[in-house]
């Protein structure tokens, strides 16, 4: 089975500031990963996804995340944050083959609060 | 293009009631899954559903169903509603094509279910 765990519940950053936000996984076999933003009261939104290509994924927004193996790891970072990347960031991981048809796995959440 | 769609975004029921929600998918995907989110427990997958049948079900109890139609628009049932069944409930879309699950998910902005 696969999980993920995100270290942190709350990350409080200033506009302009560097985001990191902590992910670790969990998984028998080289694993697909995704971070995905909730906005309030909206639905998810895909950032970036790794899926065994390159290490470093970029993703929408300035967003980007190193899967890092020997780690199990993969964090998300932005050089400079903005007011409107407060929200909620999901990491997460899927399975293999026909039982993981639409299911993600997702970690607990890390709400970013960006202040002026 | 439009997004994932779901009716109704709020309601209130009471306990042994049942609801229904729908949802209506990308022009295009055959795949619909459902998922539950809580304060407590995340975000939990219910099932899945791909050219009217179910692919995937996620660890709920019976009282949780859903369907597909021709259309690929779903719905899920909950019959006998308990307090613990408030919640938002998310529906995403996805091609649902292939062997394996890309992860990528296209996520309506959800129904939320208070039960008193």
């Amino acid at each position: 089975a696969q999980s993920v765990t995100q270290l942190d519940s709350h990350v409080s950053v200033s506009e302009g500031t560097p985001v990191l936000l902590r992910c670790n996984y969990s998984s028998s076999y080289s694993p697909s990963l995704f971070w995905y933003v909730q906005h309030p009261n909206k639905g998810l939104q895909l950032l970036l996804k790794y899926t065994s290509a390159a290490t470093l994924v970029k993703g929408i927004n300035g967003f980007e995340a190193e899967f890092k193996k020997s780690e199990t790891s993969f964090h998300l970072t932005k050089p400079s944050a903005h007011m409107s990347d407060a929200a909620e960031y999901f990491c997460v991981v899927t399975g293999l083959g026909g039982t993981s048809y639409g299911k993600l796995t997702f970690g607990q959440g890390t709400i970013l609060t960006v202040h002026p | 293009k439009a997004g994932v769609t779901q009716t109704p975004r709020y309601l209130i029921k009471t306990r042994g009631q049942q609801v229904t929600l729908s949802c209506s998918p990308i022009s295009g995907h055959r795949s619909v899954s459902w998922y539950q989110q809580t304060p407590g427990q995340g975000l939990q997958f219910l099932f899945e559903y791909f050219s009217e049948t179910q692919r995937n079900k996620g660890n709920f109890p019976g009282r949780f169903s859903g369907r597909q139609f021709s259309n690929s628009r779903s719905e899920m049932n909950v019959s006998t509603l308990e307090l613990g069944d408030s919640a938002l409930y998310l529906c995403a879309s996805s091609s649902g094509t292939g062997t394996r699950n890309t992860g990528e998910l296209f996520f309506g902005e959800g129904s939320r279910l208070t039960v008193l």
